[in-house]
């Protein structure tokens, strides 16, 4: 099975801040790596798909990229409702669909 | 528009049985896949497994084949995810899985079902 791993598994930062979350593939998956966030006492949330590509409704400061085996999420400009948990998931495997351990993200 | 609504919050002893339902709706709902994910208190989220309800073809994670069933009824689109002995608390979401392009994501989530398990 592919090996999703995330770093860092948290992170202190503040509102306005810029911020880099990687999440590394175990082997090569393409562009099939999704991003999510999840909010205590909600459904976790798609921010990106296919690496880079920003789901409708998500705001401009969060985008994606990489391929291979090494991808990274950025939000540009810290907001409030910014902090949460955030993981990334491979869609490359379609027999076992893994997800990273995650990245809590906590105000500083 | 296009929702998943689970069913609502069970607590349930150790050894016993359940069988938790996911239902789609503003969409075709046998033409997509639907998968579960499960968050146990304090942990990140694990795949479990997935259905395509036009064949009912079903595949799940490692970790989980053979300790539950996933099981849809495309009449009354619902997916269900149900096990004979229950025995962690966790809670469940069901996902949809969108294709395009040749990549698939999970969108939309179910609002999720909270299992306990507690004698």
């Amino acid at each position: 099975d592919i090996q999703m791993t995330q770093s860092p598994s948290s992170l202190s930062a503040s509102v306005g801040d810029r911020v880099t979350i990687t999440c590394r593939a175990s082997q090569s998956i393409s562009n099939d790596l999704n991003w999510y966030q999840h909010k205590p006492g909600k459904a976790p949330k798609l921010l990106i798909y296919a690496a880079s590509s920003l789901q409708s409704g998500v705001p401009s400061r969060f985008s994606g990229s990489g391929s291979g085996t090494d991808f990274t999420l950025t939000i540009s400009s810290l907001q409030p409702e910014d902090f949460a948990t955030y993981y990334c998931q491979q869609s490359y495997n379609t027999r076992v669909y893994t997800f990273g351990q995650g990245t809590k993200l906590e105000i500083k | 528009e296009v929702q998943l609504v689970q069913s609502g919050a069970e607590v349930k002893k150790p050894g016993e049985s359940l069988k938790i339902s996911c239902k789609g709706s503003g969409y075709s709902f046998t033409t997509y896949w639907i998968g579960w994910v499960r968050q146990m208190p304090g942990k990140g989220l694990e795949w479990m497994g997935i259905i395509y309800p036009g064949d009912s073809d079903t595949r799940y994670s490692p970790s989980f084949q053979g300790q539950v069933t996933i099981s849809a009824d495309k009449s009354i689109s619902t997916a269900y995810l149900q096990w004979s002995s229950l025995k962690d608390t966790a809670m469940y979401y069901c996902v949809r899985l969108t294709s395009a392009a040749g990549t698939r994501w999970f969108d939309p989530w179910g609002q999720g079902t909270l299992v306990t398990v507690s004698s």
